[in-house]
């Protein structure tokens, strides 16, 4: 079945670069996601990515897929306070039916 | 556009108590979800749906019903409440072609006593 895994938890500076990292099992994934969950809110969709591409970038955001390891990354530039929140790697199934999430990353950036 | 909107915001059930969440967009999207987070366990899928009248099981529907009488709704309901179904309930809908990106309401927590 499908599977999603990141690290639970993971702490930077104000300023540094932060890489967020989730590992996925299902091969036939087509779209793969970054949420951004803001203590007592709903997910915000931050960005996505097509499997048949292996980067994307969006103002401060980076993902990098490695599709052979299934592998995703998100990398934020010049993190600050206001990133600080738990953030979910999602794939998409091939029947576009339903979104299988990973358990979460907490980001915490100290200033 | 509001979005996707869930009431209420808050509950506290007694168990064996039964009650509906309530869910509606107004994106006119066709598929909708409905999810539960847990501590440690990031969103698992209740039930969703592809379309008007169309419904399907999820991860873990064991508990739950749902209709999907219009585009709009997609009620959540809890059929006679346990300590277990106490969680953060998340509604989403997302558009049917493309990406399939989901938007997501701001959630009902739901405590079972």
């Amino acid at each position: 079945g499908e599977d999603v895994e990141q690290s639970l938890f993971l702490s930077v500076r104000e300023g540094d670069s932060s890489v967020i990292n989730c590992t996925y099992t299902d091969s036939s994934s087509t779209y793969l996601y970054w949420y951004k969950q803001e203590p007592g809110a709903g997910l915000q969709l931050l960005t996505y990515i097509f499997s048949n591409m292996d980067m994307k970038q969006d103002q401060r955001l980076t993902v990098l897929l490695n599709k052979k390891d299934k592998h995703l990354s998100l990398r934020i530039a010049d993190t600050q306070t206001g990133d600080s929140a738990i953030y979910f790697c999602a794939e998409m199934n091939t029947g576009f039916q339903k979104l299988v999430f990973g358990t979460g990353t907490r980001l915490l950036v100290s200033p | 556009n509001a979005g996707v909107t869930q009431t209420p915001k808050f509950q506290v059930l007694k168990t064996g108590q039964s009650m509906t969440l309530q869910c509606a967009q107004d994106m006119n999207h066709e598929y909708m979800s409905w999810y539960r987070q847990d501590p440690g366990m990031g969103l698992r899928l209740i039930h969703y749906s592809v379309g008007a009248g169309i419904t399907d099981q999820g991860e873990v529907p064991n508990g739950y019903n749902v209709s999907r009488s219009t585009t709009e709704d997609f009620p959540l309901r809890l059929l006679s409440a346990a300590p277990s179904q106490t969680s953060v309930y998340f509604c989403a809908s997302s558009p049917p072609l493309g990406a399939r990106e989901q938007y997501f309401g701001p959630g009902t927590r739901l405590t079972v006593t």
